[in-house]
């Protein structure tokens, strides 16, 4: 079956550390995004990628920096983590144009 | 950049009773709109996706694009408890592959 895999689940993380969030997919798709998803402002996108090699800047970027080494893998990274930056993230996949989303079920990340 | 607003921002509805859930958006350049579901803890499932005005149906959920109103709505038949769930409408411009959200209705169906 299909699937978009996040990992880890859960991350504490030190204020000014290094996080890496890793995300799979086996849909085949061209697309993938990174959103996080804080109370008040619902979902917001990150980065989000065309294919193998490709990194676009979403409507957030400043403190993130997105991978794409394959199809298969996305991955965001907080070189220098803040306590701001503690959320929910979600990985998704999709290929245009329709682009039906299909997620990962998040990341819960704390820095402190 | 497209703007989207969610209502009500929460609603409890009886087992069985239908369920309304509304989003207004800011312009009209958007034209495919989609609904998903998040339960509590889990990521977003798709629900249905609407690509021209007028009524989509799949299964008990059925959405409504009136462009022209700037209006997007999904009404639920027959909620259940297990439909007790945030629901967060999307929309994008075909040659966009970016959706926007917005921030989701919670829904709580009592038995």
């Amino acid at each position: 079956e299909a699937a978009v895999t996040q990992s880890p689940r859960n991350k504490v993380a030190v204020t000014g550390g290094k996080v890496t969030l890793s995300c799979n997919q086996t849909n085949n798709h061209n697309n993938m995004y990174w959103y996080r998803q804080d109370t008040g402002h619902g979902l917001r996108l990150i980065h989000y990628s065309y294919g193998a090699g490709s990194t676009e800047k979403g409507d957030i970027p400043d403190g993130y920096k997105a991978s794409r080494p394959s199809q298969e893998n996305f991955s965001l990274i907080l070189e220098l983590a803040t306590p701001s930056q503690t959320s929910v993230y979600f990985c998704a996949s999709g290929v245009g144009p329709q682009n039906t989303l299909y997620f990962g079920a998040g990341t819960r990340l704390s820095v402190l | 950049q497209q703007k989207v607003q969610q209502s009500p921002e929460s609603l409890t509805v009886s087992e069985g009773a239908m369920a309304s859930l509304n989003c207004t958006f800011s312009d009209g350049t958007s034209d495919n709109f989609r609904w998903y579901r998040q339960h509590s803890g889990k990521g977003l499932e798709v629900l249905v996706s609407i690509f021209s005005d007028g009524e989509k149906e799949e299964g008990r959920f059925t959405a409504h694009l009136n462009r022209a109103s700037l209006h997007v709505s999904l009404h639920i038949r027959e909620p259940q408890p297990s439909d007790s769930a945030v629901y967060l409408c999307a929309m994008s411009s075909g040659g966009n592959y970016k959706p926007t959200f917005g921030k989701g209705t919670s829904l709580v169906v009592h038995p």
